[in-house]
């Protein structure tokens, strides 16, 4: 079956770091892919949806100057947390579809825990 | 308030027993709803799925029903073994929006 990869699956920095979070299709082209944020014992919030060569569209209340998104091709999307802060500290979730509509399956990446100091 | 309730919000269950999980939407209109397993530290993976017409769609011992006149789903898991420790996702699709349930943490001991 289609396969999403995430990496890194860990991530431990000092506040201030920017983190870099990478997502890619292994085995699919992902016209469209997902960003999504869970807290423990909490669902995943959409944090923003990307199009491949095309600007993301981020969810109200979500700052697309601390979360950079770039789609450059339809294999890979990266999430930037910019001068992380404790608060950021999450477990970020990416996935991919192949295509534009609404009903072709999403396939989920393993997710990335990232800690802030 | 969310728009997807999903309950109980844990529960935990002897191996072997059968399980039955619940989720109440009011998303409308409805496009599809989809059960998602999601392992602790993991990503979700996919169960079922279900348009507004299916009654119900099984995958191996997981058993999704649907009732769009209600706006219920329930997922029963047969026969549960310690692998199906797990958190079980609902989410309901309006067109491209796709709105998640909170879970249901299951917990199968020996």
């Amino acid at each position: 079956g289609a396969v999403v990869s995430q990496h890194p699956s860990w991530v431990i920095c000092k506040s201030g770091t920017s983190v870099k979070i990478e997502c890619r299709s292994l085995d699919f082209q992902a016209t469209t892919m997902f960003w999504y944020r869970q807290f423990p014992k909490q669902s995943l919030m959409l944090m923003a949806t990307s199009n491949e060569g095309s600007k993301a569209t981020y969810e109200q209340g979500v700052e697309k100057d601390k979360f950079l998104i770039n789609h450059a091709s339809l294999t890979l999307s990266t999430l930037t947390v910019t001068s992380a802060h404790p608060e950021d500290s999450s477990f970020y979730i990416c996935s991919a579809r192949g295509g534009n509509r609404w009903d072709q399956p999403q396939h989920f990446g393993d997710g990335t825990r990232l800690s802030i100091l | 308030k969310n728009q997807v309730e999903q309950s109980p919000q844990s529960l935990i269950i002897l191996e072997g027993k059968n399980c039955t999980l619940q989720c109440n939407y009011t998303v409308s209109p409805f496009s599809n709803l989809r059960w998602y397993k999601q392992d602790t530290g993991r990503g979700p993976v996919s169960l079922t799925i279900m348009t507004f017409s299916e009654n119900t769609k099984s995958n191996g011992r997981y058993t999704a029903t649907l009732d769009a006149d209600t706006k219920q789903s329930s997922l029963h898991i047969t026969a549960s073994q310690l692998s199906d420790s797990a958190s079980y996702i609902c989410v309901v699709t309006r067109n491209n929006d796709m709105r998640f349930g909170a879970g249901t943490r299951l917990t199968v001991k020996p």
